[in-house]
């Protein structure tokens, strides 16, 4: 299956800044990843579906504005949190769908806003 | 719409015995794929097992088997000779067969099973 990195594993930001998260596809050709939410103890939540060269699929309820999704290459895929504030406080984990229809998840990364 | 339904929130079990864990779902569709991961106090999500709905055989993986049951809709997975590595959140999920553009799974709320030595 393909082999994903995910980073920073884990970031702390002042209210108002933007914070970018970074997804690599590191030996399989991504088309598409899958950005997700996690709170404490919940499932995962599907923020977006990212489209290589072309725009990301928003779940509804996500707000594109605040959360925005590059997928420029086969290998790369951010997601940045823009004007972060605490409620945007939470686990991000992305998700690349391989061969053999599997899924390989990348590490997550667990954003503080203060 | 589809949908997957695990109604255990918690459950634990001794060290080295036998834990099922439920998961039942909703689709009108014929050949699907279900999936169980698992996620460690790490967060990584780690593929257990998966399924596909044309194969009547269940699944296994060492020591982790699924009873698929197509008709009752019903996915659950067995853990057997438990061990302390095991505790994790399992969730249960669920992809289209034919899914073109539309590969996103579809999650169960998930279980947290604790294993007590």
């Amino acid at each position: 299956g393909a082999v994903v990195s995910q980073h920073p594993s884990w970031v702390i930001c002042k209210s108002g800044t933007s914070v970018k998260i970074e997804c690599r596809s590191l030996d399989f050709q991504a088309t598409t990843m899958f950005w997700y939410r996690q709170f404490p103890k919940q499932s995962l939540m599907l923020m977006a579906t990212s489209n290589e060269g072309s725009k990301a699929t928003y779940e509804q309820g996500v707000e594109k504005d605040k959360f925005l999704i590059n997928h420029a290459s086969l290998t790369l895929s951010t997601l940045t949190v823009t004007s972060a504030h605490p409620e945007d406080s939470s686990f991000y984990i992305c998700s690349v769908p391989g061969t053999n229809y599997g899924y390989t998840f990348g590490s997550g990364t667990r954003l503080t806003v203060v | 719409a589809q949908t997957v339904t695990q109604s255990q929130p918690e459950m634990s079990v001794q060290e080295a015995e036998t834990v099922t864990l439920s998961c039942t779902y909703d689709t009108s569709e014929s050949d699907y794929y279900l999936f169980w991961y698992k996620q460690p106090p790490s967060r990584q999500m780690i593929l257990v097992i998966r399924q596909e709905a044309y194969k009547q055989q269940n699944a296994t993986e060492n020591r982790f088997s699924v009873n698929f049951q197509k008709a009752a809709k019903s996915f659950s997975l067995k853990i057997s000779d438990s061990q302390l590595g095991d505790a994790a959140m399992y969730f249960c999920a669920y992809r289209f067969f034919n899914a073109g553009n539309n590969r996103k799974l579809i999650w169960g709320l998930g279980t947290s099973l604790a294993v007590n030595p």
